[in-house]
């Protein structure tokens, strides 16, 4: 079945340092891959999404792109803030099933 | 306008109790989803409805859970004879019908614990 893998974290970076969070995917066919994002004390929320291979989702200065021919969406950003600090999740969408890794807690100092 | 609500927020049961777990998704959404997140992990997908029906039910663990929307709005998840493994934050989240493709949108969780 499809599958995600993401960096493991937590990731503590500094404010205005870049950001990487990994992740790969295993599915069939041509699956839709997502980042959500859960900050503290609330749900879960999109942040950016990719329906089709080399599409670049981006949102609040975060952008991912759809690599087929490497199944990777690897999260990015090139100055984090304060207000960054939260859990993202890479998720995959095969068909009616999503299917999300396990989540990067990301912790950004002032 | 509202987003996704369910309730309770927190319930605490014993041991093979049953419990029933409510999900209201966004007015005109014909998607729903429930997953079940255990700490530290990611949400595992339990059960899909495209309308009334359950399109896919595959994540659905073993015949002690159940998921109904008898007229396309409001689901309940029911969970028989709880076990303290069912301990969870159980999730709904509800989109417009093109699962594929289509932005999730989630609920805050109803928090189980079994004792």
């Amino acid at each position: 079945g499809d599958s995600v893998t993401q960096m493991e974290g937590p990731v503590t970076l500094s404010e205005e340092a870049f950001l990487t969070i990994n992740c790969t995917y295993t599915a069939t066919g041509y699956p839709s891959l997502f980042w959500y994002v859960q900050y503290p004390g609330e749900g879960l929320q999109l942040l950016l999404k990719a329906t089709k291979a080399d599409d670049k989702g981006s949102n609040k200065g975060f952008e991912a792109t759809y690599r087929k021919e490497t199944t990777s969406f690897h999260l990015e950003k090139g100055s984090v803030q304060v207000s960054d600090s939260a859990v993202y999740f890479c998720a995959v969408t095969g068909g009616f099933k999503t299917i999300f890794g396990a989540g990067t807690r990301l912790f950004v100092k002032a | 306008g509202a987003g996704v609500s369910q309730t309770p927020s927190n319930k605490v049961t014993e041991k093979g109790k049953y419990v029933e777990l409510r999900c209201d998704p966004i007015s005109g959404h014909t998607a729903l989803y429930w997953y079940r997140q255990s700490l530290g992990q990611g949400p595992e997908f339990l059960i899909y409805f495209q309308g009334t029906g359950a399109a896919d039910d595959s994540g659905l663990p073993n015949d002690r859970f159940f998921a109904v929307r008898p007229e396309g709005s409001v689901s309940t998840l029911k969970i028989q004879r709880t076990e303290r493994g069912d301990s969870a934050v159980y999730l709904c989240a509800s989109s417009w019908g093109q699962p594929l493709t289509d932005t999730q949108y989630f609920g805050p969780g109803t928090r189980l614990t079994v004792l």
